[in-house]
């Protein structure tokens, strides 16, 4: 199973900042199938990039996503208010189908 | 637009059995598949299984193999899941989630639509 490791735990920025997030994987991700995911409290998680780079619909450009291999970034280029929230990255493997997510990054207000 | 809306929070015992519906529209039901998912307290997001709206193909997290069962009824356009032999380590805000489905020529299982969550308690 591959694990998936995101780091910081937390990270506390100001609004206006930029926020730059790691996952990285325990053996290789095939075709880069890797996604992020906001969760703010009381709500369901929100697909925000898929296929590691790509925005799902209706995402703001403010977030981007990179990488490949085992190293993959969450990118937030100037934060917004509504942006503080834990983010969790998730890859799956298809046969058989296995999926697995990171612990997650709380991005708390400084 | 799409829709998932999940039942209601439960309490259970200890031993009982669980079942959990997640009830779809706004989209061709048969064309995508569901996962389930939870979260117990202040932990993270923990993949149960999928189950396939077209066929009923199944695929369980190895944790719970035995104890999980997922169906789809394509009747009423709605997903189940049960889970046997309940524990308190159960306990847990469990979700259901659509799949993006066909991407770049490639069924993928990235999770683009969720219910709104069911609570779930276990406790005698």
């Amino acid at each position: 199973e591959i694990v998936l490791t995101q780091s910081p735990g937390t990270l506390s920025l100001s609004p206006g900042e930029r926020a730059t997030l790691s996952c990285r994987a325990s053996q290789s991700v095939s075709s880069s199938y890797l996604a992020w995911y906001q969760h703010k409290p009381g709500q369901a998680p929100r697909l925000l990039i898929y296929g590691a780079s790509s925005r799902a619909t209706d995402i703001p450009d403010r977030f981007s996503g990179s990488g490949s291999g085992t190293d993959f970034t969450l990118t937030i280029s100037r934060l917004e208010p509504e942006d503080f929230a834990v983010y969790f990255c998730q890859q799956f493997v298809s046969s058989p189908l296995r999926i697995t997510f990171g612990q997650g990054t709380r991005l708390e207000i400084k | 637009q799409v829709q998932l809306v999940q039942s209601g929070a439960e309490v259970m015992q200890p031993g009982a059995s669980l079942q959990l519906s997640c009830k779809a529209s706004g989209y061709a039901f048969t064309t995508y598949g569901f996962s389930w998912v939870r979260q117990a307290p202040g932990q993270g997001l923990e993949w149960m299984g999928w189950v396939s709206a077209y066929n009923g193909n199944t695929y369980y997290a190895q944790t719970l193999q035995g104890r999980v069962t997922m169906t789809t009824d394509t009747s009423t356009t709605t997903a189940y899941m049960e889970l046997r032999s309940l524990v308190s380590d159960d306990t847990a805000v469990y979700y259901c989630a659509r799949d993006l489905g066909w991407t770049s020529g490639s069924y993928t299982y990235y999770l683009h639509h969720w219910g709104q969550g069911t609570l779930v308690t276990v406790s005698s």
